[in-house]
Parts: structure tokens; C-alpha cells; sequence
């Protein structure tokens, strides 16, 4: 069947670097997205890829390997305001989204 | 305005009254959705509208019932609803539904329904 695990919940402190894992199985892969969505407010686009490796964008990252079906999002000089849940999702053969539950990242100062 | 918008962003029903969520998109995007949102699960797809007409149906109750009149709006019609329908029901459009560009969704914020 089609799976996507991510951690429950993680807390992290302000200026540190924090790493959220993504393992999936789907039917076909058409690319790997990540989104944050802040408590009581829509979930927003991070970042896409489909192609191994890292993608950067500015304080974030996103990594893909295909091969290991294996993603992380990288946070790096952590806010306040990063405190929010992170929504790992796959794109399979049919162009359908496959949700992970998300991970609750929690900032400590 | 600009992005997703849904309103009401609160509703609290009885199971038996009738109420409709609505969603309306500034983007000009052809692809519209009403997903499910409930604590510490993963998103469950409900209906895609792809160019106004219903392309997903995912097994969802008939106590649900969206309308799409046109690309820009969105409705979820709901009637006797039951306590575990409770849940945050987003809306999102996207480019078009699959094979185009990267398929980013854009969200509206959600209503958050309570059935009692």
C-alpha cells in the first residue's frame, strides 16, 4: 500500500539546525512535497523535488533519494516563528497527493 | 483579495441541520479540492474538480456534497452530519489537476466544523 511516516512531534531550540525525516511508499512517484502550516491557518508550499539530492532556499532544505524513498527538511538558524506542524507529501503514477500525518515541530528559546 | 478564501472559518451544527461551506479562489487555477483535516492524521482527499467538472470522489459519505458552479467557487453541502465529521475542512486550487508544473496547492485557512 501507499505510506508515508514522519515523527509525531519534535521540539528544537532557537538558532539550532533541526532535521524532519519523511519516508514514503507509493505507487509511482511524480515528486515529494513539503508544507508548514502555522496552528489555526492554512498549510503553505515549502519546496518540491523530484530529483535526488538538496534544494535550498534560504534557511530551508529539502533532500529526495529516490532509491532509499527517504526525504528531510532542514531547518537551519531556527525562529520563533518556525514553530509550526511540517507536511511531508508524495505525488504518485496518478498525479494524486499521498499525506505523512505531519510533524509538530515545537521552538524553545 | 487574493489567494484561497472559505468561509465560515467557524460552524458549529446539530445533526440534523443543513449548512454549506464555501470556498471561492483568486488564482485562476482550473483545479479545485475539499480536503479533511482531523488532529494528528494525515490529510484525507474528499472531492477534485479539475476545469468544473468532479474527477475524484474518494468514497466520501453522501452527507457530503460539494457543487463547483463555476472554477473560481467551491461549495460543501453538508446535512445530518454525525459527531465524527467534526474536523477542519480545507479548500485548495491548482494549476490544473496533475502533469503541469509542479501541482503546488494553494490552501484557504479552513472551516473548522463541530457537530454536536
Amino acid at each position: 500500500g501507499q505510506n508515508i511516516d514522519q515523527p509525531t512531534e519534535m521540539t528544537a531550540t532557537e538558532g539550532a539546525i533541526v532535521q524532519i525525516n519523511c519516508t514514503y511508499q507509493t505507487s509511482g512517484f511524480n515528486g515529494l512535497f513539503w508544507y508548514q502550516q502555522h496552528a489555526g491557518e492554512a498549510p503553505t508550499f515549502l519546496s518540491y523535488n523530484v530529483l535526488d539530492g538538496l534544494e535550498e532556499k534560504g534557511r530551508f532544505s529539502s533532500f529526495l533519494s529516490r532509491s532509499k524513498g527517504y526525504s528531510y527538511l532542514l531547518l537551519k538558524e531556527l525562529q520563533m516563528k518556525d514553530s509550526a506542524s511540517y507536511l511531508c507529501a508524495t505525488m504518485d503514477s496518478n498525479y494524486q497527493l499521498i499525506w505523512g500525518a505531519g510533524t509538530k515541530l515545537i521552538i524553545k528559546p | 483579495e487574493t489567494g484561497v478564501t472559505q468561509t465560515p472559518r467557524h460552524l458549529v451544527m446539530g445533526m440534523t441541520n443543513k449548512k454549506s461551506l464555501k470556498c471561492e479562489q483568486h488564482l485562476g487555477h482550473n483545479a479545485m479540492y475539499w480536503y479533511k483535516q482531523s488532529a494528528k492524521k494525515p490529510l484525507e482527499l474528499m472531492f477534485v474538480y479539475n476545469f468544473k467538472e468532479q474527477t475524484e470522489n474518494n468514497s466520501v459519505p453522501s452527507r457530503f456534497s460539494p457543487e463547483c458552479p463555476n472554477s473560481s467557487h467551491l461549495f460543501l453541502h453538508l446535512h445530518t452530519l454525525q459527531p465524527e465529521d467534526s474536523a477542519l475542512y480545507l479548500c485548495a486550487s491548482s494549476q490544473d489537476r496533475g502533469g503541469q508544473g509542479t501541482g503546488e496547492l494553494f490552501f484557504g485557512e479552513g472551516s473548522r466544523l463541530t457537530v454536536l
